[in-house]
């Protein structure tokens, strides 16, 4: 356990519905990053925060995605009007500014129908 | 684009052999190196990284060497044992950037 949590550890939902996913970083640790994870493959980085801002977002990111850090300490991923390609593990993980080493949550496993 | 891969996407051992895993880069700018292992059911795990001013690191257990010629690194397992057994990324970072680019995992499998 890095300390990192994730909930819920796995999702189902139909396609077009929306869901949200919500990451509880290590207390202390300032930056948080979301990430997705296919199979086989490496997780790619979706967006990441420094507390409450939202610094970087990828190209991965589409328009049906948001992330929020309301109070700098846990973060929300929402999808909306999910499609079957969103299906993937989706991770969290956190630092501390200027530390490379990031701990990651055991992820959130979205599967839409 | 500039990307960072494996060579093997699996490698099985017997417990108690040494196991190597390589990984190669193609992005010259990255400074920066970190081996990750990820059991089933779990998000990556920090194992050991490097910087790109060495050529080797040593942790308990793994070591990991980079060769910045060939840009390529690899990371070394002693004595393997089952609980080794686990999907293992390299990532790299440059260029000010705090956030990893991973390669294609490679799946280690130690038979006891």
């Amino acid at each position: 356990d890095t300390g990192v949590s994730q909930d819920p550890r796995h999702k189902i939902t139909k396609r077009g519905q929306n869901v949200t996913f919500r990451c509880d970083p290590i207390s202390e640790h300032n930056r948080l990053y979301w990430y997705r994870q296919t199979l086989g493959q490496g997780p790619e980085f979706l967006t990441y925060f420094q507390n409450e801002a939202q610094l970087e977002k990828s190209r991965l990111l589409s328009d049906r995605f948001s992330a929020e850090r309301p109070k700098g300490s846990f973060s929300t991923l929402e999808i909306q009007r999910t499609e079957q390609g969103d299906s993937a593990m989706y991770l969290c993980a956190s630092s501390l500014a200027g530390r490379n080493e990031q701990f990651f949550g055991p992820g959130t496993r979205l599967t839409v129908l | 684009g500039e990307s960072v891969g494996l060579h093997l996407p699996t490698l099985s051992v017997q417990e108690g052999d040494n196991s190597i895993i390589n990984c190669a880069y193609s992005n010259s700018a990255s400074d920066y190196f970190i081996w990750y292992k990820q059991e089933s059911g779990k998000g990556p795990q920090f194992i050991i990284d490097i910087r790109s001013n060495m050529d080797k690191r040593q942790g308990q257990r793994v070591t990991v060497l980079l060769n910045k010629t060939v840009k390529h690194l690899s990371l070394q397992i002693a004595a393997t044992q089952p609980g080794d057994s686990a999907v293992y990324f390299c990532a790299e970072m440059g260029g000010g950037s705090y956030i990893p680019t991973f390669g294609r995992g490679t799946s280690l499998i130690v038979h006891p």
